[in-house]
């Protein structure tokens, strides 16, 4: 069946570390990967969207990779702040289907000073 | 802020009843997708709409139903709602529905069915 997977456990890292979000998913062959991050009581603003036929993305702080062997994307903060903290949803995109998204569970992460 | 707004904020209804939620896209927007994001889960697809038109829809019975107006307002309606309903309902507006077109999330509406 098909899956998507973050991991399910809250990550706490210290402020000014890296801050390293994992997405996993079986049995898709998405065209793009995408990444939210949603406060509570929000919904989820889009941080980076990054294609098939790229390895890497960045943008400011924020760092994207997807290895379409491993079936994998990696998500990076840097410099991570107490203002970074907040849940962070993956999502993928499949050919032909345009901009509809299939997401993870979402990963919270805490930035503690 | 996205400029995507929803009403209403909050809604408890009991099983059975029927429901209506609203959303109201960004000025120039002609896309605008529905979700349904349970506790502790990510959001679900249930249907796009384009220029007023079904443009695709996920794995939800036909008691999930949607409109979309040229004023850039559309509304996701349940009928005979079920307790397993209760969860969070997203609406995101785009430009279009290709991939390179971001989507724009409102705030939600959350729905308790008891």
């Amino acid at each position: 069946s098909q899956k998507i997977e973050q991991n399910s456990e809250a990550l706490n890292i210290q402020e000014g570390k890296t801050a390293t979000l994992t997405c996993n998913y079986t049995n898709y062959s998405p065209a793009y990967l995408q990444w939210y991050r949603q406060d509570p009581g929000r919904g989820p603003v889009f941080l980076l969207l990054i294609r098939e036929n790229e390895k890497e993305k960045r943008k400011e702080r924020l760092k994207v990779t997807f290895d379409t062997t491993l079936k994998q994307s990696l998500f990076h903060i840097t410099a991570s702040q107490p203002a970074d903290s907040a849940t962070y949803l993956c999502a993928l995109g499949v050919t032909g289907g345009g901009n509809k998204l299939t997401f993870g569970t979402g990963t919270q992460l805490k930035v503690e000073l | 802020e996205t400029g995507v707004t929803q009403s209403p904020t909050h809604l408890i209804k009991t099983r059975g009843q029927q429901v209506t939620l609203r959303c109201s896209s960004q000025s120039g927007h002609n896309t605008v997708s529905w979700y349904q994001q349970a506790l502790g889960q990510g959001p679900q697809f249930i249907f796009q709409y384009y220029r007023e038109e079904e443009n695709g829809r996920g794995n939800f019975p036909p008691r999930f139903s949607g409109l979309q107006f040229p004023n850039y307002s559309s509304e996701l309606n349940v009928n005979a709602l079920e307790l397993d309903d209760s969860a969070l309902y997203l609406c995101a507006s785009s430009l279009g529905f290709q991939v390179q077109e971001t989507q724009y999330f409102g705030p939600g509406t959350r729905l308790l069915v008891l």
